[in-house]
C-alpha cells in the first residue's frame, strides 16, 4: 500500500520564478493538507482542501495557491518566489476533512537562490 | 492564537539513560494533542494522540501523558535507534482541522 508520495524531492528556483509541487495521498484518503517546514522549526499549515475546495487556510499570502483534483491528487503552486520560501514543504493526508491523523509524505526540499 | 512551545530543543543520552520531552501549550479549547516522530530527510511520523487530561498512551519504549497546561513523552531505556526529532502538535476548538507544531525536540541516543 503506497503511503503519500510527493515530487519532486528536491527543487532549485530563483527569486521571483513559480514552482509546482505534487502531492498523491494514501491509498483510501481523500483529504491532502499542506505545510511548510523551515529548517529547525515545526511545520506550519498552509492550507487543507477537501472534496476539491480548500476548506481552510492558514496564515500565508496569495501567493501560495493549490488545488485539487477528482483522483484526490494535489498541487501547491507558489508564485513570485522569495529567499524565505526556501523550506521543506510537506503534504499529508487523511480520511475525511476533520480526521486529525495525518500521514506525511517525506515532502519537497524547495531551496530559492 | 494556538501556541506549542518544546523543550530542551536538544536533548543527548546514553543508550539506557531514561528521560522525559516537554510540550506546554496554550489553545481555546483542546480537541487533541498529538506526538509526531521525524527521521531527517523524512516528513513526521504519527505516534499518538492524546484528547483530556489525565490520558497516557504507550508504545514500546514511550509514553506520553497530558495534564491542562502541558504534555510529556517518557522515553524509557532508549536506543540508539529512537534518535530523531520529537514534534508535539495541537488541534484546537478555534481553529478549525489544522495543527499547530512546536519546534520539535532532537534526540539523540549514543550507544
Amino acid at each position: 500500500d503506497a503511503g503519500v508520495t510527493q515530487s519532486p524531492t528536491h527543487l532549485i528556483k530563483t527569486r521571483g520564478q513559480q514552482v509546482t509541487l505534487r502531492c498523491s495521498p494514501k491509498s483510501g484518503h481523500d483529504t491532502v493538507s499542506w505545510y511548510q517546514q523551515a529548517l529547525g522549526q515545526g511545520p506550519q499549515f498552509i492550507f487543507q482542501y477537501y472534496e476539491e475546495e480548500e476548506r481552510q487556510r492558514g496564515n500565508f499570502p496569495d501567493r501560495f495557491s493549490g488545488h485539487q483534483f477528482p483522483n484526490y491528487s494535489s498541487e501547491l503552486n507558489v508564485n513570485a518566489l522569495l529567499l524565505g520560501d526556501s523550506a521543506l514543504y510537506l503534504c499529508a493526508s487523511s480520511f475525511g476533512a476533520g480526521n486529525e491523523k495525518l500521514f506525511f509524505g517525506s515532502g519537497t526540499q524547495l531551496s530559492v537562490l | 492564537e494556538d501556541q506549542v512551545t518544546q523543550s530542551p530543543e536538544a536533548l543527548r543520552l546514553q543508550e539506557g539513560e531514561s528521560s522525559s520531552l516537554n510540550c506546554s501549550y496554550t489553545v481555546s479549547g483542546l480537541r487533541g494533542l498529538f506526538w509526531y516522530r521525524q527521521d531527517p530527510g523524512k516528513g513526521p511520523e504519527f505516534l499518538f494522540t492524546l484528547y483530556s487530561a489525565g490520558e497516557e498512551k504507550e508504545k514500546e519504549r514511550l509514553k506520553a501523558t497530558l495534564t491542562k497546561k502541558e504534555s510529556f513523552l517518557h522515553i524509557t531505556a532508549p536506543k540508539p535507534e529512537d534518535s530523531a526529532t520529537y514534534l508535539c502538535a495541537v488541534q484546537s476548538n478555534n481553529a478549525g482541522n489544522m495543527l499547530t507544531f512546536g519546534g520539535g525536540t532532537r534526540l539523540m541516543v549514543k550507544p
